[in-house]
């Protein structure tokens, strides 16, 4: 089992509707979890940190943690086409950083 | 605010051979992590420095080294190239083990 799990995708959604991602992970001593946006031939640009259980809104983007069932989701709202990226999850158990493969996200005009 | 430098960008190596890749951290920003990023997956942890000391350390072999210096910036070694060393290498800087700011990284061919 993979430390870090998203759905690959593709998602595609419509301009102006609600983008959800989701992301599973393994250990229940995680403690940090992150959302990045890496565009195509780019690094990884951090969107949201998240540390305890419930909802953290920043803009468009919310972040939500449910530690008790392991989970971490990043909510876009509004989505424009400028948000077309792939959207890695990460958590931090130990002191080792993990992340997904990332969930591939299309906002179609 | 000086974000995170890596150089060089790119760089094509034969097996065997030996590559020495840089990073300089984020001002304020004492951690230094290095990522192994394949096509279509995601970054893969080598290892962390903290303090010029390696603390934390993924599964990759004893042939990915590395090293922080006083300033804070680092150098990620790989000795014995293999064909699937053929990844983007990223660095990435904190301070301590908080968010983590990534620099545009450099891509590695190994022919």
């Amino acid at each position: 089992q993979k430390e870090v799990e998203q759905n690959s995708g593709p998602l595609s959604v419509p301009e102006g509707a609600i983008a959800s991602l989701n992301c599973t992970y393994s250990d229940r001593v995680s403690q940090s979890f992150f959302w990045y946006r890496q565009y195509s031939g780019k690094s990884p640009e951090l969107i949201m940190s998240i540390y305890s259980n419930g909802d953290k809104e920043d803009g468009r983007f919310t972040a939500q943690l449910n530690k008790a069932s392991q989970y971490v989701s990043l909510l876009i709202r509004d989505s424009q086409p400028s948000d077309s990226a792939t959207y890695l999850c990460a958590v931090i158990t130990g002191n080792q950083f993990y992340f997904g493969t990332g969930t591939s996200l299309t906002v179609i005009p | 605010e000086t974000g995170v430098t890596q150089s060089p960008t790119h760089l094509i190596k034969t097996r065997g051979q030996q590559v020495t890749l840089r990073c300089s951290s984020q001002s304020g920003h004492n951690t230094v992590s290095w990522y192994q990023q394949a096509l279509g997956q995601g970054p893969q942890f080598i290892f962390q420095y903290y303090r010029e000391e390696e603390n934390g350390r993924g599964n990759f072999p004893p042939r990915f080294s590395g090293l922080q210096f006083p300033n804070y910036s680092s150098e990620l070694n790989v000795n014995a190239l293999e064909l699937d060393d053929s990844a983007l290498y990223l660095c990435a800087s904190s301070r301590t083990y908080n968010e983590q700011f990534f620099g545009p990284g450099t891509r590695l061919t190994v022919l």
